[in-house]
């Protein structure tokens, strides 16, 4: 079963505009880590955020995470056509060895 | 480095057959796991192994199991075939496989089940 739910599902843009995906997710965790994943092929690991940061940059890439409400949110800054892709979170937990998944946001850039 | 390989990349099968499939991890790193991406249920984890031991296991039916070898690279099993199994099988490798370590992911293996 999947941890959390991403919202939105999709997201339609023009090239230059910011993207911001929103993750929830149930249970505790010890980080939350974004991928990205281009059609039909693997996962790109983005930014990991763990438990204790509130913020985390990485480029273009800006990551925050409140723990209080179980939530995350991705934005992307200044985005290009090659954002074009799906967005996932995961969760890890202290157990380690395995991440959880969100259901992921289908983000497309238009040129 | 070479990335994350996973063999075959397509496949089509029958219901009620076997399959097979591979992954080659990164150079040096010992845990390889596996998930399953469908359109309807998203991406599930279905085993983690290390040093050739499964340390955890999703919820998934004994029909999928899994091993590692001592080179570190893994396989993943699925028996009698349900249309059902139809997914990409990502495979994923990182150094320890322990808390906070990134997952370097194959590029798949697409299962058609007919």
């Amino acid at each position: 079963s999947q941890q959390g739910e991403e919202d939105p599902q999709a997201l339609s843009i023009q090239e230059g505009e910011n993207a911001t995906m929103n993750c929830s997710y149930k249970t505790s965790i010890n980080n939350l880590q974004w991928y990205r994943q281009n059609s039909g092929r693997g996962l790109v690991h983005l930014i990991l955020i763990r438990s204790n940061e509130r913020e985390k940059h990485s480029g273009r890439l800006r990551v925050t995470l409140d723990t209080s409400k179980k939530s995350s949110s991705l934005l992307i800054t200044a985005s290009r056509a090659a954002d074009t892709a799906s967005y996932f979170c995961a969760t890890e937990s202290n157990a380690g060895n395995m991440l959880t998944f969100g259901g992921g946001t289908r983000l497309m850039v238009k040129p | 480095k070479a990335g994350v390989t996973q063999t075959p990349r397509y496949l089509i099968k029958t219901r009620g057959q076997q399959v097979t499939l591979s992954c080659s991890p990164i150079s040096g790193h010992r845990s390889v796991s596996w998930y399953q991406q469908t359109p309807g249920q998203g991406l599930q984890f279905l085993f983690e192994y290390f040093s050739e031991t499964q340390r955890n296991k999703g919820n998934f039916p004994g029909r999928f199991s899994g091993r590692q070898f001592s080179n570190s690279r893994s396989e993943m099993n699925v028996s009698t075939l349900e249309l059902g199994d139809s997914a990409l099988y990502l495979c994923a490798s990182s150094l320890t496989g322990g808390v906070g370590g990134e997952l370097f992911f194959g590029e798949g293996s697409r299962l058609t089940v007919l």
